[in-house]
């Protein structure tokens, strides 16, 4: 069936680059996304990716898609103190259709 | 501006009542959807709605309903609340076509005791 699978925690120092991993299983997935959540709040989408594309970057972020391997980034530059969150790989079939959702990774930046 | 909405913020129930969470956008957006998200658990679907009149059931399903009478709400029922269901819900809608993802809700905490 159906899984989306990440890492549960990442620390990083404030300036350095973070790198946060997700694996999916569903090979017709056409869709996937990565959500931010900040604490007491709802998903934000930061960034999406079609299955077609290898990699897309977006000022500080940069995703990669290894569609052989089921296996997605989201690397973020220059990680600020206001990057602490969760982090929600998600993919889905179809755009604005249902969505499976990885459990997330929480990112601690240190000053 | 389009915004989506869930109320109340935070709800104590105690075990065995029923409890219905709100969720309202004002988006026109045709999909809706209904998460619950625990520790180690992340996201699971409960509910969706591809329309008016349209519900599918998600993952974990049991124990919840939803009904669609309009657009712009979906409100989530649980029909005798257990502790199994304490947890925090989010609310979702999405557009039909595009690639613009989900706008999610604040989220409502419930506790059930």
């Amino acid at each position: 069936g159906e899984d989306v699978e990440q890492s549960l925690f990442l620390s990083v120092r404030e300036g350095d680059s973070s790198v946060i991993n997700c694996t999916y299983t569903d090979s017709s997935s056409t869709y996937l996304y990565w959500y931010k959540q900040e604490p007491g709040a709802g998903l934000q989408l930061l960034t999406y990716i079609f299955s077609n594309m290898d990699m897309k970057q977006d000022q500080r972020l940069t995703v990669l898609l290894n569609k052989k391997d089921k296996h997605l980034s989201l690397r973020i530059a220059d990680t600020q103190t206001g990057d602490s969150a969760i982090y929600f790989c998600a993919e889905s079939m179809a755009g604005g259709f249902k969505t499976i959702f990885g459990a997330g990774t929480r990112l601690f930046v240190k000053a | 501006d389009a915004e989506i909405t869930q109320s109340p913020r935070h709800k104590i129930t105690e075990t065995g009542r029923q409890v219905t969470l709100a969720c309202h956008q004002t988006w026109n957006h045709n999909n809706m959807f209904w998460y619950r998200q625990d520790l180690g658990h992340g996201l699971r679907l409960i509910h969706y709605s591809y329309g008016v009149h349209d519900t599918n059931k998600g993952e974990v399903s049991d124990g919840y309903s939803v009904s669609r009478s309009n657009t712009e709400d979906l409100p989530l029922t649980l029909e005798s609340a257990a502790s199994s269901q304490t947890s925090v819900y989010f609310c979702a809608s999405s557009e039909s076509k595009g690639d613009y993802g989900y706008t999610f809700g604040s989220g409502t905490r419930l506790t059930v005791v």
